[in-house]
């Protein structure tokens, strides 16, 4: 079965700090690799996208990086802010479409 | 420019009626997915459009579940003797091709009573 686990499942760190959110994956025939943002009652905004040939992505901020041969990726998020505050899901494409983690629910403390 | 729309944004239903979710993509793109999110999970895939045709419905649940998309592009997910358990919000997403960046749109809350 398909499975991505997202660790930790919530996280609460004071405004500035650097942080990695873990996401970890069992199939071997990944694709690409999404990050996404989803604020409360709200869709998913996507952040960054590495496709099969890549090895990470950097917006801003963020940066993904993507181990196929380990099965895991992570979100680095750098001077943290109150606005980073939201659930952040990884999920990857395979042989069906995107298989999505449970997510890591991030709050920023001013 | 417009990114994907889903009407209604919310749906209150009695248990056993038919419902019909809409989805609206982004110009242009190929490709449009419909995944189901119940509370406090990740997105789970139901169906995904190549054009006018279903290249994968694995993931619909059962032959409650059904999807259209006539013309290629605004596609419609139509739920049959609707159940308490089909409770959740509804995500369309749309991508250029398969295999490309997706776009989300802000999803249909479906709540069966």
């Amino acid at each position: 079965k398909q499975e991505v686990t997202q660790i930790p499942a919530a996280l609460s760190v004071p405004e500035g700090e650097n942080l990695v959110l873990n996401c970890s994956f069992t199939d071997s025939a990944i694709y690409n690799l999404q990050w996404f943002r989803q604020d409360p009652g709200k869709g998913l905004t996507s952040l960054l996208l590495i496709q099969s040939s890549q090895r990470e992505q950097t917006s801003g901020r963020l940066n993904a990086s993507l181990d196929k041969s380990s099965g895991r990726s992570t979100l680095y998020i750098a001077a943290s802010q109150p606005g980073d505050s939201a659930t952040y899901l990884c999920a990857y494409s395979g042989n069906t479409p995107l298989v999505f983690g449970k997510g890591t629910r991030l709050s920023v403390i001013a | 420019g417009a990114g994907v729309s889903q009407t209604p944004s919310n749906k209150v239903t009695e248990k056993g009626k038919y419902v019909e979710l809409r989805c609206d993509p982004i110009s242009g793109h190929t490709a449009l997915y419909w995944y189901r999110q119940s509370l406090g999970q990740g997105p789970e895939f139901l169906i995904y459009f190549q054009g006018t045709g279903a290249a994968d419905d694995s993931g619909l649940p059962n032959d409650r579940f059904f999807a259209v998309r006539p013309e290629g592009s605004v596609s419609t997910l139509k739920i049959q003797r609707t159940e308490r358990g089909d409770s959740a919000v509804y995500l369309c997403a749309s991508s250029l091709s398969s295999d490309y960046e997706q776009y989300f749109g802000p999803g249909t809350r479906l709540t069966v009573t």
